[in-house]
This record gives structure tokens, sequence and C-alpha cells, in this order.
């Protein structure tokens, strides 16, 4: 088995452009799909970015997923931040047997 | 359109059990596993385990082990989690949520709040 740690929060100000990480514990990071979900408060998550590098339809295109072999880990990168986009964000990716979460990491845009 | 509408909030003593609702519509429900997933206030996302609602095969998280029981009517499309021997800290939102062929939650539903309390 394996974790998947995210940073606990990040920040930046509209029209900004903000990353954020998720990077596995064991095993490489290619090896299984990473999934990227939103959450707002009160509301169940939704997904943004799936099988490390597809936007569902509907999910504007200023997101989009990586995955990087050299730190193993995979990144959500938003741009041209709105105050919309303020929200948990979540990784996930799969052991072979169970889903793996990251702890979520809460967007500030300010 | 696809849709998970999940039974409402749900109060529980210490020790009881609860059962949570999951009813699917807009696709076919045998063709998708059904994820369960839980919050806990002011938490992260933890997976509780799946249904295969084809065969009703189940794996669940070792966590939740001996105390949760996953099953599915396929006759009314419905999913449903059992959880047992309740504790204070099973106090969370409730999720489940459909796969994509790809182990990850497509769909969502809305969302049941199970809250043990003396």
């Amino acid at each position: 088995n394996f974790m998947l740690t995210q940073p606990h929060s990040v920040s930046e100000s509209p029209g900004q452009t903000v990353t954020i990480s998720c990077t596995r514990s064991s095993g490489s990071i290619a090896s299984d799909f990473v999934h990227w979900y939103q959450q707002r408060p009160g509301s169940a998550p939704t997904t943004v970015i799936y099988e490390d590098n597809r936007r569902p339809s509907g999910v504007p295109d200023r997101f989009s997923g990586s995955i990087d072999s050299s730190s193993n880990s995979a990144s959500l990168t938003i741009s041209g931040l709105k105050t919309e986009d303020e929200a948990d964000y979540y990784c996930q990716s799969y052991d072979g047997t169970n889903l793996v979460f990251g702890g979520g990491t809460k967007l500030t845009v300010l | 359109q696809v849709q998970l509408v999940q039974s409402g909030a749900e109060v529980r003593k210490p020790g009881a059990s609860v059962t949570v609702s999951c009813k699917a519509s807009g696709y076919t429900f045998t063709g998708y596993y059904i994820y369960w997933v839980r919050q806990a206030p002011g938490q992260g996302l933890e997976w509780m385990g799946w249904i295969n609602p084809t065969s009703g095969g189940t794996n669940y998280a070792q966590k939740f082990q001996g105390r949760v029981t996953m099953t599915r009517d396929t006759s009314i499309s419905a999913a449903y989690m059992e959880l047992r021997g309740l504790r204070s800290d099973d106090t969370a939102l409730y999720f489940c949520a459909r796969d994509s062929s790809s182990f990850y939650g497509e769909y969502w539903g809305q969302g049941t709040l199970v809250t043990v309390s003396s």
C-alpha cells in the first residue's frame, strides 16, 4: 500500500496560477492513474481531472493535471484563478485493491 | 443523466447500526462498481469499500472489515451500506459514488449525514 501526501493549504490571488502537488509514498506515480476532485463546503466532490490529465466535459481548461516521475508526484494546476475556485482539492489513486485518497488541500483565493 | 440519490440523515446511539441507501438512475446499474466514502467533520475523504452490483462481490477497507456490509438490490438499482457498532468517531457524511471503469468516483450522491451521539 502507499500514501498520497498533499500540502494542507495553498493560497494565491485571483488571476494567478497555483499548483497543488500529490506525492506518492512508494511505488511509481505512473503505475496507476491519478484523479483530482474539487469539493466545496457542504457539497459532494466533483471530478476536475481524471486519468492523470484528462478533463471532464464542463471543466474549464484552466484546470490541468500532470505527473512527474522524478518527484514521484502528480500535480493539479489551476490558471487564471477565480474566487469560485476556492475549495478543497483531493487527489486519488488506486493500489490494485483499494482507492487511496490524499489528505486534501484547501485552496484560498484572496 | 446519471443520478445517485441517498437516504436522509440519521441519528444513532453508540453501539447501534445504520444503513444508508443509494438509488441509482440514468445508467445500467450493473455496469459499474459503487464506492462508499465518508468524511468526518472538518476532515478529508476516507474510502470505505466497493460493491460490484453484478455479482454482489465486495471489497472493504481494512479499517472497516467486520463492521461494514455493502449490499445491492438490482431490481431497484440501489446499493446499501450498513455500519455496525457505531462510535462517536463514526459521525460523518457518507457518500456513495459510481465508478468510471478507471477506479475513481465519476458521479457522487449528495451525501448522508450520520450522527452518533448518546
